[in-house]
């Protein structure tokens, strides 16, 4: 299957903080990208939905101005968590879509202390 | 959001056993998908069902699409301990660039070696 990857696995940072998550889509190109957070014991929740050079569409009661998600280019989605706290700690896993399938990274777990 | 109904919601079982997991909705899906998700990890698709009444194999799992388009399930024979894992059921509807994935709650398998 077709390989996502994710950056950084993992992260630890201070409250107030941002942080930028990477997903690329390597060999493929992805005309949408699904980024998810996943708290334990717990399914997927999907926080938004972007097309490449179009704004994300974001699930209800996601703060867009919290969670900024680029997607620059059909191989290339950005998820920055803005100025993170202690609630923001999950485990945030995105998905590429090329035209069929959606094929997942292996996800990043962020802790904010 | 919206959620599949997965069960059982764990098994614990011996090695060389059967397992049977299933999901249903209230809801038609055009698609449903199986996957398994390792800890820390992203979900790897297991089996993707494509039409109603659709059996498909992959190795030692099975997976079929109900007639009703409403349910599906999951049979993993002769468990090893490899399959440890948890299995999340997800449900799609074919339409339009932003098809999004309705996902189940989860089957926690455990295989006691």
């Amino acid at each position: 299957g077709a390989v996502v990857s994710q950056h950084p696995s993992w992260v630890i940072c201070k409250s107030g903080t941002s942080v930028k998550i990477e997903c690329r889509s390597l060999d493929f190109q992805a005309t949408t990208m699904f980024w998810y957070r996943q708290f334990p014991k717990q399914s997927l929740m999907l926080m938004a939905t972007s097309n490449e050079g179009s704004k994300a569409t974001y699930e209800q009661g996601v703060e867009k101005d919290k969670f900024l998600i680029n997607h620059a280019s059909l191989t290339l989605s950005t998820l920055t968590v803005t100025s993170a706290h202690p609630e923001d700690s999950s485990f945030y896993i995105c998905s590429a879509r090329g035209g069929g399938e959606q094929f997942f990274g292996p996800g990043t777990r962020l802790t904010v202390l | 959001g919206q959620q599949l109904n997965q069960s059982p919601q764990s098994m614990f079982i011996q090695e060389g056993e059967d397992v049977s997991m299933n999901c249903t909705s209230s809801s038609i899906f055009n698609t449903w998908l199986w996957y398994k998700q390792d800890p820390g990890e992203g979900p790897v698709l297991l089996i993707a069902l494509y039409k109603a009444g659709e059996l498909t194999s992959n190795g030692r799992l099975t997976a079929q699409f109900g007639i009703t388009r409403k349910d599906s399930f999951l049979n993993i024979s002769a468990s090893i301990p490899s399959d440890v894992g948890i299995y999340f059921c997800a449900g799609q509807i074919n339409a339009g660039n932003n098809r999004k994935l309705i996902w189940g709650l989860g089957t926690s398998l455990a295989v006691n070696p």
